[in-house]
This record gives structure tokens, C-alpha cells and sequence, in this order.
């Protein structure tokens, strides 16, 4: 039982380039979650799911996008990576039912842009 | 939307004494509250909630008290270690997705 994993767990890009970060989970939950964290900043939502074929917007989401085709799986995608896009990128996913459920957390992305 | 704000943004301790940080909400429909810790480099995990029916909740050296009418809700660490060393998150949530305090590191001082 692997839990959350993140693919892959270091990138650097080059401004103007795009990737995809690979969210999954084995737990059958149904609410997935994409933060970004910077120093000082705490957990910021970026985009989250609360099942399959279904996304909404969080509190930054401009920037990215996100899939969620099956429900293990959430993607993040940078079409044209920013610098100010340099930061860990954190996956969590809660059971079903709400919002007010505990979040497993994954291990993180840590993205560079230059 | 939610606002959360967290004190102290950093908190040194002698290790045996006892550690508070403080959380303040700004939606008055939010009816849970966790809180995370973060050690250096690794994932947040959760290490205690409480949901607004209870004012209190221990789990061995940690406690959480949570104020309604105030709207602000504590994390209190008794017998500190070095192990707590960490960054420790609070966050709220009601019908809308969890909104995460800036966070507090804590240090440990053997």
C-alpha cells in the first residue's frame, strides 16, 4: 500500500517549456488535491478534484492545468513554466464525503524554472 | 473565503517545557481544524483535528482547544522533545477546501 506518489520528485526546466507532474493514489479516495509551497507561504491550493472527470479551481490556480480521467490519478500540468513557478509541489488526497477529512500527502515535487 | 492566520511564525523551546501555537479563522462556517507537521524535507503529516461539536481533544503530549465564538483554535505540545522540531501548519475548512496558516517552526533546545 504505496499511499500518494508523485512522479517525478526533482525537475528543472528551462523557461517556456511545459511538464506534467503525475499524482497517484491507492487508497480509493476520492478527493485529490494540488498545493504548491514556498518559503514563508505555507500550502497554497493550486487545483483539486473531488472525483473522477471533475476539477475546480483553488486559491492560485493561473498557470496550471489538471486531469483527472481516473480516479487514481490527478495531473498537473505547466504549459509554458515561469520562474515564479519555482517551488515543491505537494499531491493530497482525502476519502469521500467532504472537505473535512484528513489529507495523506505525497512526497513532493521540487521544481526549478531558469 | 477562509483566512487563516498563524502565531508565532517561529518558536524556540527548552527541551521539557511546553509549546503553544495560536490560529485564528476568519469563516464562521469552518467546522474542522487539523493540524500538520512538517519535518525538513519530508511530506506534511497529520498529527491531530478537532471538529467544531468539541472544545477539546488530547492525544498523548498534544493537545488542541478550539473557541467558536473567538474563532481561534491552539495547538499546545507538552514535554517538548527534539524530535518535535518541525514546522507545524494549522488549517479550516467548511463546505470548501482546507486553507493552510503560514506555518510555525518550532525548535527543540536540548
Amino acid at each position: 500500500n504505496a499511499g500518494v506518489t508523485q512522479t517525478p520528485k526533482f525537475r528543472v526546466l528551462k523557461t517556456g517549456q511545459s511538464m506534467t507532474l503525475l499524482c497517484a493514489q491507492d487508497m480509493n479516495h476520492e478527493y485529490m488535491y494540488w498545493y504548491r509551497q514556498d518559503p514563508g507561504m505555507g500550502l497554497r491550493l493550486i487545483h483539486y478534484s473531488v472525483g473522477e472527470g471533475t476539477t475546480a479551481k483553488g486559491e492560485v490556480p493561473d498557470g496550471y492545468n489538471v486531469s483527472r480521467l481516473k480516479k487514481q490519478n490527478f495531473l498537473l500540468g505547466l504549459e509554458s513554466a515561469a520562474p515564479s513557478q519555482t517551488s515543491v509541489y505537494f499531491c493530497a488526497s482525502s476519502p469521500t464525503g467532504s472537505h473535512n477529512q484528513p489529507q495523506h500527502f505525497g512526497d513532493g515535487t521540487r521544481l526549478s524554472i531558469l | 473565503g477562509e483566512n487563516v492566520e498563524q502565531h508565532p511564525s517561529t518558536l524556540s523551546v527548552q527541551e521539557g517545557d511546553s509549546a503553544v501555537i495560536k490560529c485564528t479563522y476568519s469563516d464562521s462556517a469552518s467546522n474542522y481544524f487539523p493540524w500538520y507537521k512538517q519535518e525538513l524535507g519530508k511530506r506534511p503529516q497529520l498529527i491531530i483535528d478537532i471538529r467544531s461539536n468539541v472544545g477539546e481533544k488530547k492525544d498523548q503530549r498534544i493537545a488542541v482547544t478550539l473557541n467558536k465564538t473567538a474563532k481561534h483554535f491552539s495547538l499546545h505540545i507538552t514535554e517538548t522533545q527534539p524530535e518535535d522540531s518541525a514546522v507545524y501548519f494549522c488549517a479550516a475548512s467548511g463546505n470548501t477546501p482546507l486553507v493552510f496558516g503560514k506555518g510555525t517552526r518550532l525548535s527543540v533546545i536540548a
